[in-house]
């Protein structure tokens, strides 16, 4: 298994409260994704790094921001949470010139 | 912008039978790759199959197989001898070739297969 971990795993937290969820990889790759999972949407990219510093905005990334100080640390903050970013969020890592994307356990956000 | 279609939100089979789950999309370019990704119960998402587009044979993977049409757009999922361990989500994704598009995925919604004993 590629070595992703995603922390927390379950977050309940209230409306209007900033939250941050950490992407850990120890894989050394170049580029890291979050992607939201909903019920009917499949899974969404939000933001993207393709490395330390660099990062943009995907699909649906109004709401949040993302940092990448460091090739192995990726995050994501929602600044102040609603209740339609109650979610599952995954992180997902790839190489250079690697088509397949590796995914960690994901996150259970809920906002309540 | 491309999209994917998976119409079949449920599946069931029987065990040790055959199943196949449909996805289409819409692109307008001509290198890409295509993916079946399962997501069990335990939320992990697992690499099922890969399709290049410019291969024009078909992807296998052991009892896994792809039906895959880029005239037609259509990339349907064949699971052969169906195991209680199939029990999942699977999703279609489709990505842009080269660049900084690796890793960047476009999925459909997702269909639930259910394997009976």
């Amino acid at each position: 298994d590629a070595g992703i971990t995603q922390s927390p795993r379950h977050k309940v937290t209230e409306t209007g409260t900033p939250v941050t969820l950490r992407c850990h990889q120890t894989e050394n790759h170049r580029y890291m994704y979050w992607y939201r999972q909903d019920p009917g949407h499949g899974l969404r990219l939000i933001h993207y790094s393709y490395g330390v510093k660099d990062t943009d905005k995907g699909e649906v990334s109004d709401g949040y921001s993302v940092s990448r100080s460091k090739t192995e640390d990726f995050l994501l903050t929602l600044e102040s949470a609603t209740s339609s970013q109650t979610s599952v969020y995954f992180c997902a890592i790839s190489g250079q010139g690697n088509t397949e994307a590796f995914f960690g356990q994901g996150t259970r956000l809920t906002v309540v | 912008a491309q999209t994917v279609t998976q119409s079949q939100p449920e599946m069931s089979v029987q065990e040790a039978e055959t199943v196949t789950l449909s996805c289409t999309y819409d692109t307008s370019e001509n290198n890409y790759y295509l993916f079946w990704y399962k997501q069990p119960p335990s939320r992990q998402m697992i690499l099922v199959i890969r399709q290049e587009a410019y291969k024009q044979q078909n992807a296998t993977e052991n009892r896994f197989s792809v039906n895959f049409q880029k005239a037609a757009k259509s990339f349907s999922l064949k699971i052969s001898d169906s195991q209680l361990g199939d029990t999942a989500m699977y999703f279609c994704a489709f990505m842009k070739h080269g660049g900084t598009s690796y890793g960047k995925l476009t999925f459909g919604q997702g269909t639930i297969l259910t394997v009976h004993p």
